[in-house]
């Protein structure tokens, strides 16, 4: 399977505290991108990295890419309830003209 | 007001009948796709459009079937066909397979 994968499965956090997500792929990409799902919602994209970077920040969000190690990391700063969701990895994969999504990190804030 | 818009929000059928999920967007965007999700599970590529009046299939498409002959409609058709239709259905634009994807709200579809 090309799915990536993303760790952990489920998250649960206080307030406040920062949030990682990692997720890992197999093969070689274009680009990673990082969606945020709220139940029952459609998709938000986040962030976009391209092979050739290594880190991206969007306001309290951070995005690496560790194209050695195929992984990348998604850390939420200072998190707020808000950002309570299931968030997705998407690989752009070379060769293709899909993108991949992963099967996501629920996040849960606790208050 | 620039967007991709889904119909209906939910929908709900007999087992063997054909149901067709709407999808446009004013985004001008080349590409749309559509995924299918299922409870706690990543998006499944269905079919997937790079430009009008073509389409190609993804990892999932028997049972459904799409056409794109306006840049901004991109219509599924879940067949009879389709052993397990009940999901959660995503429809998504981009300018481009390189590029983000914009996603519309989703069409919630139970077949009993």
């Amino acid at each position: 399977s090309q799915q990536g994968e993303e760790d952990p499965q489920a998250l649960s956090i206080q307030e406040g505290e920062n949030a990682t997500m990692n997720c890992s792929y197999k093969t070689s990409i274009n680009n990673l991108q990082w969606y945020r799902q709220n139940s029952g919602r459609g998709l938000v994209h986040l962030i976009l990295i391209r092979s050739n970077e290594r880190e991206k920040h969007s306001g309290r969000l951070r995005v690496t890419l560790d194209t050695s190690k195929k992984s990348s990391s998604l850390l939420i700063t200072a998190s707020r309830a808000a950002d309570t969701a299931s968030y997705f990895c998407a690989r752009k994969v070379n060769r293709d003209d899909k993108i991949i999504f992963g099967k996501g990190t629920r996040l849960h804030i606790l208050p | 007001d620039g967007g991709i818009t889904q119909s209906p929000k939910y929908l709900f059928r007999k087992e063997g009948q054909n149901v067709t999920l709407s999808c446009e967007q004013n985004l001008n965007h080349d590409a749309m796709y559509w995924y299918r999700q299922d409870p706690g599970q990543g998006l499944r590529l269905i079919y997937y459009s790079q430009i009008v009046n073509d389409f190609q299939k993804g990892d999932i498409a028997e049972g459904y079937s799409v056409s794109r002959e306006k840049k901004e409609s991109f219509p599924l058709t879940v067949t009879s066909a389709q052993k397990n239709p009940t999901a959660f259905y995503l429809c998504a634009s981009g300018a481009g397979t390189v590029y983000e994807q914009y996603f519309g709200p989703g069409t919630r579809l139970t077949v009993t």
